[in-house]
């Protein structure tokens, strides 16, 4: 089956400093991207979403960006804050696909 | 509050012990699925539920059975639980399906000697 990766499994980060998470899919039908933080002892909760006919999409200090032609979606986590420590999922769903992927996760370390 | 609960946290069980993981959801969901993460593994999703009376398998469905008899709850029964399925497991649910956000229950760390 298809798979989705993960470019990096660990992030270190200056506080206050921008972050990027990469994701590489191979699904090139996959039409729905999905980025998840997942803290320490909690389930995955979603931070922000996608859709194929996007390539930009941002919310509150974060930003997903979608290149179809390489396949590959980033997170971009801005000024980012200690409580922004955590493991961070994308996923990818879609097309012929029953449910949506997950990668492995990338565990993103917010220095003082 | 919007939440997905499942009981147990936490249970220690040893082989053959039939147990079930229960996992309600209180925002009226149609779609719920179960998940189990292994370290390097990521998720990898068990069994999901279109609507109610309505099941089928994820990726890794073997030693493992889910039911749908309400729209609230899709609980994960082990029959004969091995020392491999010793994992963390997640319950989701989603409005509309694959397409959409799915919400985590906390989750029910598992072991299984």
């Amino acid at each position: 089956g298809e798979s989705v990766g993960l470019h990096l499994p660990t992030l270190s980060v200056q506080e206050g400093d921008n972050s990027i998470i990469n994701c590489a899919y191979s699904n090139s039908a996959s039409d729905y991207f999905i980025w998840y933080k997942q803290e320490s002892g909690k389930g995955p909760q979603f931070i922000i979403d996608i859709r194929s006919n996007m390539d930009k999409r941002q919310g509150q200090r974060v930003t997903v960006l979608l290149n179809k032609t390489v396949k590959h979606l980033s997170l971009q986590i801005a000024a980012t804050q200690p409580g922004d420590s955590a493991v961070y999922f994308c996923a990818e769903g879609g097309g012929s696909a029953r449910q949506l992927t997950f990668g492995s996760g990338t565990q993103l370390t917010v220095l003082p | 509050e919007a939440q997905v609960t499942q009981n147990p946290r936490y249970l220690i069980t040893v082989t053959g012990k039939k147990l079930t993981v229960t996992c309600s959801q209180n925002m009226n969901h149609e779609y719920m699925s179960w998940y189990r993460q292994d370290p390097g593994l990521g998720l990898r999703q068990i069994y999901y539920s279109m609507n109610v009376e309505v099941t089928d398998k994820g990726d890794v469905p073997e030693g493992y059975k889910v039911s749908r008899k309400e729209k609230r709850n899709f609980p994960l029964i082990l029959e004969s639980p091995s020392p491999n399925q010793t994992s963390l497991y997640f319950c989701a649910s989603s409005p509309q399906g694959r397409n959409t956000e799915a919400f985590f229950g906390q989750g029910t760390r598992l072991t299984v000697v």
